[in-house]
């Protein structure tokens, strides 16, 4: 199974604030690799797929960048309504693995 | 707009059965694989299940294989998880989630999560 790290397990950050959240690979994912945002006791919402292609609705704020195996969720000004837990997904090869997430807080 | 709607859930005791349903509008539900992704009390994601268009074909993880069956019905716009054989560590919130078609190369692929459901809760204890 491919296993996906999210580092760090936690960011504190300033509202404006620019920051860039990992998700690194066990193996290569080629671009097969998803981003969610989940608030607290919400459902996951879907914020980038395939490494970096946006979504409908989702601020143009987040961005997404990488491939292979290294992956880099940016926010670009961090907001308050940004305070969340961030998963990456990756969806090259069966089982469908999830990183373990990036909690995201404000300072 | 898309709703997905689950239902079903609640307490069961190890080695009972459950059956959770998903009920599915604003969209052409037959068009759409689907999935079930789960998380446990204060842990990540985990997907669970995913079926086809026409039911046809189904993929699990190991960790549910054998006990979990996914499946649909098209005339209703409805997805189903049947558990069998639950365990203390299936207790999770369940989602029923859709997978969206991505056109590539002369393939498509299934392989992401464009919408989500509230969420059912489902605890195995004794």
């Amino acid at each position: 199974d491919v296993v996906l790290t999210q580092s760090p397990a936690t960011l504190s950050v300033t509202p404006g604030e620019r920051i860039s959240l990992s998700c690194r690979a066990s193996e290569s994912v080629d671009t097969y690799l998803h981003w969610y945002q989940q608030k607290p006791n919400e459902s996951p919402r879907l914020l980038i797929k395939y490494a970096s292609q946006s979504i409908s609705g989702i601020p143009s704020r987040f961005s997404g960048s990488g491939s292979g195996t290294d992956f880099t969720l940016s926010i670009n000004g961090v907001e308050l309504e940004d305070l969340s837990i961030y998963y990456c997904q990756q969806g090259n090869s069966l089982p469908f693995t999830f990183g373990s997430g990036t909690k995201l807080e404000i300072k | 707009e898309v709703q997905l709607v689950e239902s079903g859930g609640g307490l069961v005791q190890p080695g009972r059965s459950l059956k959770l349903s998903c009920a599915a509008s604003g969209f052409t539900f037959s068009n759409y694989y689907m999935a079930w992704v789960r998380q446990a009390p204060k842990k990540g994601l985990e997907w669970v299940a995913t079926i086809s268009t026409s039911g046809s074909r189904t993929y699990y993880p190991d960790s549910v294989k054998g006990r979990f069956t996914i499946s649909r019905d098209n005339a209703k716009s409805s997805l189903y998880l049947q558990m069998n054989s639950l365990k203390s560590e299936d207790t999770a919130t369940y989602y029923c989630a859709r997978h969206p078609p991505y056109y590539y190369d002369g393939t498509y692929y299934y392989d992401y999560f464009d919408y989500w459901g509230q969420g059912v809760m489902v605890t195995v204890s004794s």
